[in-house]
């Protein structure tokens, strides 16, 4: 068990939906990270905050969007969901800002769009 | 090109063989590299962690890092079934201040045969 909690593990909605994906770093860790990965993409960085601040962009489609509350637990917002969405997502956290640090994994969100 | 090329496999290997798995790497830039194993698309488990050139070990895995040759090798000695998995590179670095997000390798997949 890494630490690092996220919900639902499952989700299966419509397209053109709307779906929140939340994530719990491990504790004492400020920073998150959100991973897109798919079959055909592999594992993909997406976005990072660090103590509720974003901090860098990945590959990260104008349709998500997320958020690092004060409590540190972050939310991936993915909207106007479409077919190729489907993918597993997952977060993990690090103690750090900076290079050196080492990300550890939650057991990820599976979601499916049909 | 990808930032980080790794073969996808298959690899299958009978029980107490010595793995061998390999990524090379197009960024000189990057200082940190890891390896994950990741069951049945669970979260991604951090198996080893090196900073710049060299050989690190632990128990049966073995990490080497050639940053002259942009190569990184993950050695699994007396492999088990247990084992079986998909194996993960990852790097990440950067000038100063910048963010740490990982860039993987697309994963070796490996069965040890009983």
């Amino acid at each position: 068990d890494s630490g690092v909690t996220q919900t639902p593990k499952h989700l299966i909605t419509a397209t053109g939906q709307r779906v929140t994906l939340r994530c719990s770093p491990r504790s004492g860790d400020l920073s998150v990270y959100w991973y897109q990965q798919s079959l055909d993409q592999g594992l993909q960085f997406l976005i990072q905050y660090y103590n509720g601040e974003e901090r860098a962009k990945g590959n990260i489609l104008e349709r998500f969007s997320a958020q690092q509350f004060p409590d540190l637990h972050s939310e991936l917002n993915l909207s106007s969901l479409e077919l190729g969405d489907s993918a597993l997502y997952f977060c993990a956290s690090s103690g750090h800002q900076r290079g050196g640090d080492t990300q550890y994994f939650g057991p990820g969100t599976r979601l499916t769009v049909l | 090109q990808k930032e980080v090329e790794q073969d996808p496999g298959p690899l299958s290997v009978p029980e107490g063989a010595i793995v061998s798995l390999n990524c090379t790497y197009s960024n000189s830039a990057f200082q940190y590299f890891m390896w994950y194993r990741q069951y049945s698309r669970k979260g991604p488990e951090l198996l080893m962690y090196t900073y710049s050139s060299g050989n690190k070990e632990d128990g049966r895995f073995t990490a080497q890092v050639d940053k002259s040759s942009k190569y990184i090798s993950l050695f699994i000695r007396d492999s088990q079934p247990s084992d079986s998995a998909t194996y993960l590179c990852a790097t990440s670095g950067g000038s100063s201040g910048s963010a740490r997000q990982l860039t993987f390798g697309s994963g070796t997949q490996l069965t040890v045969l009983p």
